[in-house]
């Protein structure tokens, strides 16, 4: 019921495609984090979502949270291969002190 | 301001012997946060703690594991009597309030022979 869920966990595209990829809820989310992880490194903070339908933009990336806060997206324009990595949702667990649950994330690879 | 550094980078041990893992937060944050990763896996909550106090602990095994945030200094994960199965990649995160982003450092990668 904590778990947020992150289908497929690889996904390849070819350079100046576009990519979508999803961050689904069984229960109401409070809010949402998505973070990145390049190969080799640490995850880093992309963007906190709060509001239903709620949608924020950092310059090619397009992140929105769905009207019933169920559910996240991320949408890149235009892949580079500066996008390579894995790609988290986190989801906060309810009453639990700011512990985050993270997807198991979506490694995207991109041919140039 | 230095970011939530970790060390060691990479930490070898054998069978039966101790990791102890580092992490100091960032400056200002005094909300710390543990997580082990496998590869090809996403990232499981060990622990949280705050100066002094350990706040949940619910991810973490119950023996030979243990954490802690002094007062004074970093905080410390301690893995006891390791074995094959602690491989892994452990990262710690600190953020100034609860409910804040967090903020990882680079990782302990720990091996075991």
């Amino acid at each position: 019921g904590q778990q947020v869920m992150q289908i497929p966990q690889y996904q390849h595209v070819q350079e100046g495609e576009d990519f979508t990829t999803y961050c689904n809820s069984s229960t109401t989310l409070s809010n949402i984090q998505w973070y990145k992880q390049r190969p080799g490194g640490h995850p880093v903070f992309l963007i906190q979502l709060v509001k239903s339908g709620e949608v924020k933009k950092q310059k090619r990336l397009t992140f929105q949270f769905g009207e019933a806060k169920k559910n996240s997206s991320l949408h890149i324009t235009a892949t580079q291969t500066t996008d390579v990595g894995t790609y988290f949702c986190a989801r906060e667990v309810a009453g639990a002190n700011s512990k985050l649950t993270f997807g198991k994330g979506i490694t995207l690879s991109v041919r140039p | 301001n230095a970011g939530v550094m970790q060390n060691p980078r990479h930490l070898v041990r054998r069978r039966g012997q101790e990791a102890r893992l580092r992490c100091s937060p960032m400056k200002g944050h005094s909300h710390v946060y543990w997580y082990r990763q496998l590869p090809e896996e996403g990232l499981k909550f060990m622990v949280y703690l705050q100066k002094e106090n350990i706040i949940d602990e619910s991810g973490m095994p119950k023996e030979r594991f243990s954490a802690e945030f002094p007062k004074e200094g970093p905080s410390i994960l301690r893995i006891q009597q390791v074995v094959r199965g602690d491989s892994a990649a452990y990262f710690c995160a600190s953020s100034p309030q609860s409910s804040e982003p967090q903020h990882f450092g680079d990782g302990t990668r720990l091996s075991i022979l």
